[in-house]
């Protein structure tokens, strides 16, 4: 696709429950990034991939959280024992050199 | 000391006015700066990159002073459709965007 897609766009999930969240980056793109962002605030940075290698996983809030992207394009972001403050939107974006990034829609994250 | 911090606003401008913000950064490293829009409920979006002094694109411009670590955007003969939340994006050099919790702008009629 032209553009960055994130799946899925809203998800519900029980306290307790694993999530995994999809990002398909634009085709060609290197850079890979993570972000969290509760309502009225910025996105918070989780984690960043070049190609495969996970250069930068500071900002996973906990070892719940984990991120993965095994070939270098599709990343998966996965949260396990999901908690109510996990509950946030969380965005994906791609950049090809590491300059200018492009975001996808992000996926709605709700615990209940 | 936040990485990069912006004044929250809300900035309330008139239609047709001019209205400027800042954005600082605490990482001396940062190579080019960004400033993204966000609209409600939305992802952001790239508005202007900034990798020398300044950049201008039509009603905005961008300004970068490195000396004190600050960018600005300034938006002249606002429009309603300018009402978003304004991102400064300082780009490190290991690669990282490290987002500013945003300016809301809010143009009124």
């Amino acid at each position: 696709g032209a553009g960055v897609s994130q799946s899925p766009r809203y998800k519900v999930a029980k306290r307790g429950q694993d999530v995994a969240l999809r990002c398909d980056p634009i085709s060609g793109h290197v850079s890979l990034f993570w972000y969290q962002q509760a309502l009225g605030q910025g996105p918070e940075f989780l984690t960043y991939f070049q190609n495969e290698a996970q250069l930068d996983k500071s900002g996973l809030p906990s070892d719940r959280f984990f991120a993965e992207r095994p070939e270098g394009s599709v990343s998966t972001l996965k949260i396990q024992r999901t908690q109510q403050e996990d509950s946030a939107v969380y965005l994906c974006a791609s950049s090809l050199d590491g300059d200018r990034a492009f975001f996808g829609q992000g996926t709605r994250l709700t615990v209940v | 000391r936040k990485e990069v911090e912006q004044d929250p606003g809300p900035f309330n401008v008139p239609e047709g006015a001019t209205v400027a913000f800042n954005c600082t950064y605490s990482n001396s490293a940062s190579q080019s700066f960004f400033w993204y829009r966000q609209d409600c409920r939305k992802e952001p979006k790239l508005l202007m990159s900034v990798y020398s002094s300044g950049n201008e694109d039509g009603r905005f411009t961008a300004q970068l002073n490195r000396a004190s670590q600050y960018i600005s955007l300034l938006i002249r003969d606002s429009k309603l459709s300018d009402s978003a939340t304004y991102l400064c994006v300082p780009f490190d050099s290991w690669g990282k965007l490290q987002f500013g919790a945003g300016t809301q702008v809010v143009v009124t009629p």
